[in-house]
């Protein structure tokens, strides 16, 4: 099946820094990424929605200027948690479909494990 | 609005059968997923259901009624490496652009 490369698997860092989450799709094109959230024995919460070439779709109650989204390219979406602190602490998930495949097996990255001291 | 409810646990024994349920009320639907997620994995796909009826895929089954806005995962022969979180999750929109829901997850214990 497709694979989806999310890097850093693993990031500490200082409450008011900035952290960078990579999603990559390896062997495929993806126009659309989709960002998730999971706190630990929760589901996922999904936080955006990820467009190549224009601005991303946030769910009600994420903030973008907080979780700031870029899908540059048909293989790679990033997102930014700007300003973190402690209570952005949790497991970020990126997944994606190929493109035109519709509905489609969504494929999810490895996930990234943030905590913020 | 959307929904998905599924209960929160459930435990079965090593070598039994567990059935999985999940209703839905969403905005349009456009098939429904079930995945496994291990803790502290990302979530794998199992299964995929469009229309109504049973798809069997080994040990692993899946059914829709879409009438009723209910599925079921069926696991046989349970193993132990069976335990972890099922997700279950609706498609509601009509692109390859729509957002996939899910539902909280049954975390499901498997004693020997």
């Amino acid at each position: 099946g497709a694979v989806v490369s999310q890097h850093p698997s693993w990031v500490i860092c200082k409450s008011g820094t900035s952290v960078k989450i990579e999603c990559r799709s390896l062997d495929f094109q993806a126009t659309t990424m989709f960002w998730y959230r999971q706190f630990p024995k929760q589901s996922l919460m999904l936080m955006a929605t990820s467009n190549e070439g224009s601005k991303a779709t946030y769910e009600q109650g994420v903030e973008k200027d907080k979780f700031l989204i870029n899908h540059a390219s048909l293989t790679l979406s990033t997102l930014t948690v700007t300003s973190a602190h402690p209570e952005d602490s949790s497991f970020y998930i990126c997944s994606a479909r190929v493109a035109g495949d519709f509905p489609g097996e969504l494929f999810f990255g490895e996930g990234s494990r943030l905590t913020v001291l | 609005g959307q929904n998905i409810d599924q209960p929160t646990e459930m435990t079965a024994t090593e070598g039994a059968i567990v059935q999985i349920n999940c209703t839905y009320q969403t905005s349009g639907f456009n098939g429904l997923f079930w995945y496994q997620q291990h803790a502290g994995e990302a979530p794998t796909f199992l299964s995929y259901n469009v229309l109504d009826g049973l798809e069997e895929k080994g040990r692993f089954s899946s059914f829709l009624s879409r009438s009723k806005g209910y599925s079921y995962l069926l696991l046989k022969e349970l193993q132990m490496k069976d335990s972890a979180s099922y997700l279950c999750a609706v498609s509601p929109g009509y692109s390859s652009a729509s957002k996939i829901i899910f539902g909280s997850g049954t975390r499901l214990s498997i004693r020997p």
